[in-house]
């Protein structure tokens, strides 16, 4: 499956909006682009997905260039309980498939009051 | 409320011995996965079963076992042969398969050698 590549932390302080980047050069056709959170001492939690251009939740948005060789996850107006660690995950979305999801080691943010 | 326990939260093991990790899910999903964490790095996977009574060995299989015997159920053996099993461990499951859609991960098990 196609490796990813996140920075390894980011500072944000309250309120600001935070862009972490990934990039996954090897994406392929039927790849989609996942992004979990995670907080010390708990599992993973799902935030987005998509495939192309943009994708919007409640929580965050997903911005995927043409190439989708790259993407963005955009949290707006931050608070101290996002700080957690975010991962980004490219692989086929149904069953079967015979890859392996990779969780790398994500992108740790604090954000600073 | 639907999700998947992982039960206990902290276990000591002594050097030795077999321990046996807990997961359960009521999402009425058809996977199931065992994710190790160690600090301050991502999560590595261990075993996946996509079907009951079937399941397949991840990056670092050796010195685990598991068993898919319900759908609900998929407990993670932590056996003598780990060399260095103190970690963070994770249980997940999927609607169907290994897409990265719809994991849902349990609270973790964080296990510690004595």
């Amino acid at each position: 499956l196609a490796k990813t590549t996140q920075p390894i932390s980011m500072d944000s302080y309250e309120g600001q909006e935070v862009n972490i980047t990934c990039s996954h050069n090897n994406i392929a056709t039927n790849d989609y682009i996942t992004w979990y959170q995670q907080f010390p001492s708990q599992g993973p939690r799902f935030i987005i997905q998509g495939y192309k251009t943009k994708v919007t939740n409640e929580v965050a948005s997903l911005f995927i260039p043409a190439d989708r060789k790259s993407s963005t996850l955009s949290l707006p107006r931050v608070s101290l309980s996002d700080t957690a660690v975010y991962y980004c995950l490219v692989g086929p979305n149904y069953g079967g498939s015979q890859g392996n999801l990779i969780f790398g080691k994500g992108t740790k943010l604090s954000v600073k009051p | 409320d639907g999700g998947i326990t992982q039960s206990p939260k902290y276990l000591f093991r002594k050097e030795g011995q077999n321990v046996t990790l807990s997961c359960e899910q009521n999402l009425n999903h058809d996977a199931m996965y065992w994710y190790r964490q160690d600090p301050g790095q991502g999560l590595r996977l261990i075993y996946y079963s996509q079907i009951v009574n079937d399941f397949q060995k991840g990056d670092i299989a050796e010195g685990y076992s598991v068993s898919r015997e319900k759908k609900e159920s998929f407990p993670l053996t932590v056996t003598s042969a780990q060399k260095n099993p103190t970690a963070f461990y994770l249980c997940a499951s999927s609607i169907g398969g290994r897409e990265a859609y719809g994991y849902t991960f349990g609270s973790g098990t964080r296990l510690t050698v004595v």
